[in-house]
């Protein structure tokens, strides 16, 4: 069972290249997020898709843009990197977001570095 | 404005003693408290979780304590091992909302 694939797990950049991280899972989640984390700032949130066709701004937004494929799927999508992008993003799911403790479970990450 | 603070970004012990991990939150709404543990280059995973309608989860070795007019939940790790070694992220939310992360505590335990 491989819950949450993130996809690269590295990738270097240039300013004002553009890339896209990819991420699924097989745990038939509704809700689905991109976290990004960086030194002394904890787990930030940059958007989240509660089901299939919708997606939300979390707190970081900015530079960003995500597409829900389906449901399985969930990409994050850097349009034009910036140095202060750079930092280890992970992609995480849930079951639902009504109720409950909405326990996540995440992926292992993917380390991207802009230069 | 940071609704979920954990003030100590380190902590060490001897392996077999108790680990305190703190968190402090300033949104009385909460209603579930989590905590994850993060190894180097691994994703956060789930460790335990409380109501607020709790005042303690127990699971084997780690309980967390809640002391809501506190506003104030605590991770204890008992013994701890040196595969506790990780980072502890502390994180709320209110029904119907999104988790609120910590900034993560960094525990040492040492053999």
């Amino acid at each position: 069972n491989a819950g949450v694939t993130q996809t690269p797990k590295f990738q270097v950049l240039k300013t004002g290249q553009s890339m896209t991280l990819q991420c699924a899972q097989d745990m038939n989640h509704n809700s689905m997020y991109w976290y990004r984390q960086d030194p002394g700032m904890g787990l930030r949130l940059i958007y989240y898709s509660a089901s299939e066709g919708t997606t939300d701004k979390g707190e970081v937004p900015n530079g960003y843009n995500v597409s829900r494929l389906n449901k399985r799927e969930f990409s994050l999508r850097l349009e034009s990197a910036a140095p202060s992008q750079t930092s280890v993003y992970f992609c995480a799911s849930s079951e639902a977001g009504v109720s409950g403790a909405n326990v996540l479970t995440f992926g292992a990450g993917s380390r991207l570095t802009v230069l | 404005d940071q609704q979920v603070k954990q003030n100590s970004p380190s902590l060490s012990v001897q392996e077999g003693r108790i680990s305190i991990l703190n968190c402090d939150y300033t949104n009385s709404m909460f209603d579930y408290f989590l905590w994850y543990k993060k190894y180097p280059a691994e994703g956060p995973t789930f460790l335990i979780s409380i109501s607020s309608i709790k005042d303690k989860n127990e699971d084997g070795r780690f309980t967390v304590f809640l002391n809501k007019s506190a506003k104030h939940l605590s991770l204890h790790i008992v013994p701890s091992q040196p595969g506790d070694s990780a980072v502890y992220f502390c994180a709320a939310r209110k029904t119907t909302e999104k988790l609120v992360f910590g900034k993560g505590t960094k525990l040492t335990v040492n053999p």
